[in-house]
């Protein structure tokens, strides 16, 4: 089974410019995160989506910070424009759905990261 | 508010020389606490789920416990290819499928 897909792996930008990253989550999972994760941190939720519509952005910099999931499936994060402090991993992940209970499907599954460094 | 605390930041064992990383958490209706392994410029990869105090789950030479206030990943003779840093992160019963990490153990076992 394909994991989750995130693209580009590696991005330096200069400050004010802008980055996107991509990510393509595991075939039928319904529920996909973005995660930012600084150096020598544990990663911090930014935006959690369910099919195409958001659960939670509350710790989501909207003022700079962007993310949409078009037809339910990938999913786009967006910096304009990127300061010193967002020098970060952005982990993508996904779940198979948000249904309560305690079973294999809350588990969440993370991709290899796209790491972005901000000159 | 959900807090996870990991403890040590950072352990040094030699090849052999078994040990215990611990996760204290507080967290309003716990749904499940998450361990997970992070190599290097990888992104984390899950090991175990436990749901309930007293739960115990085990992978080779891993063993996860779970009581009400923290859960321990001991580690029984380790070897150098499980150094890596490991995660522990809570899902509340009322925050969806959010995880709330704490900062990680790097782990380093010395041949």
């Amino acid at each position: 089974e394909a994991g989750v897909a995130q693209s580009p792996r590696y991005k330096i930008i200069e400050k004010r410019q802008s980055v996107a990253f991509w990510c393509n989550p595991i075939s039928g999972h319904a529920t996909l995160y973005w995660y930012q994760q600084i150096l020598g941190q544990g990663p911090k939720l930014l935006i959690q989506f369910q099919n195409n519509g958001v659960v939670d952005d509350s710790q989501l910099p909207k003022d700079r910070f962007s993310a949409e999931r078009l037809k339910g499936v990938d999913s786009t994060l967006k910096i304009q424009p990127a300061k010193l402090e967002d020098s970060a991993v952005y982990l993508c992940a996904s779940s198979l759905d948000l249904a309560g209970g305690r079973y294999s499907g809350n588990t969440i599954y993370f991709g290899e990261g796209s790491w972005l460094t901000v000159v | 508010e959900d807090q996870v605390t990991q403890s040590p930041e950072a352990l040094r064992l030699q090849e052999g020389e078994s040990s215990s990383l611990n996760c204290s958490y507080t967290v309003s209706g716990l749904r499940g606490l998450f361990w997970y392994r992070q190599d290097p410029g990888k992104g984390p990869e899950f090991l175990f789920t436990l749901y309930s105090a007293g739960e115990e789950k085990e992978k080779e030479r891993l063993k996860a416990t779970l009581t009400k206030k923290e859960s321990f990943l001991h580690i029984t003779a380790p070897k150098p290819e499980d150094s890596a840093t490991y995660l522990c992160a809570v899902q509340a019963g009322n925050a969806g499928n959010m995880l709330t990490f704490g900062g990680g153990t790097r782990l380093m076992v010395k041949p």
